[in-house]
């Protein structure tokens, strides 16, 4: 497993304003993605964090609202642009350790950084 | 696109009784996996599946990657109030460059003492 580090834990934030949230790991890992669950909802995968590549996005999901940096194996970052109160949801850092050839496909997540626009 | 059915969408029960949800998919794939989430936190990973008709045990909850390799389900035996919060399953095709997974929409337990 890995443990996963997201900040902020939680924010209330202004219409208009951008937020970034980031995910430190403590290993190296082989892949890293953000997912957003809106209020009583599901997980919803926004976007794949490439390492020093841009980041592949999602169906619905775009880069200049949803910016992500990826400059090592073991930090990421999310921002949310020009947001609104539709913006308002719970932001989910996950990892896929590296396990080597046996790799599972198992996800382990962040605690989530959970974001009020008003 | 791929269709994840999770049910019950919601469970009340006592404590003590045994709970059981299940998982359908509309397509094939070659892992399960099993979360639990509490109020506030990320979803953490029960159990994880990889073969059709696996039966896996974790403690008091057990998964079973059907045979078809488009459905599982999960069973909590004895539940206690702990158990309480939202159970999510999810699939991957993972292998190469994959890992994202399809969830399901959950199912929010709730426990009486």
């Amino acid at each position: 497993s890995a443990v996963i580090s997201q900040k902020p834990s939680r924010d209330i934030c202004q219409r208009g304003t951008s937020l970034t949230i980031q995910c430190q790991v403590d290993s190296q890992v082989t892949m890293m993605f953000w997912y957003r669950q809106q209020p009583g909802q599901s997980l919803t995968l926004i976007a794949t964090a490439n390492q020093g590549s841009e980041a592949t996005y999602e169906s619905g999901f775009v880069i200049d609202k949803f910016p992500i940096s990826r400059p090592n194996l073991t930090f990421s970052t999310l921002t949310v642009s020009n947001m609104s109160p539709e913006d308002s949801s719970i932001y989910l850092c996950s990892v896929l350790p590296y396990q080597g050839p046996s790799d599972t496909g198992e996800l382990f997540f962040g605690e989530g950084s959970r974001l009020t626009v008003l | 696109g791929q269709q994840l059915n999770q049910s019950p969408q919601s469970m009340f029960i006592q404590e003590g009784e045994d709970v059981s949800m299940n998982c359908t998919s509309s397509s094939i794939f070659n892992t399960w996996l099993w979360y639990k989430q509490d109020p506030g936190e990320g979803p953490v990973l029960l159990i994880a599946l990889y073969k059709a008709g696996e039966l896996t045990s974790n403690g008091r909850l057990t998964a079973q990657f059907g045979i078809t390799r488009k459905d599982s389900f999960l069973n909590i035996s004895a539940s206690i109030p702990s158990d309480v919060g939202i159970y999510f399953c999810a699939e991957t095709n993972y292998g190469g460059s994959q890992g994202n997974l399809i969830f399901g929409k959950g199912t929010k337990l709730s426990v009486k003492p």
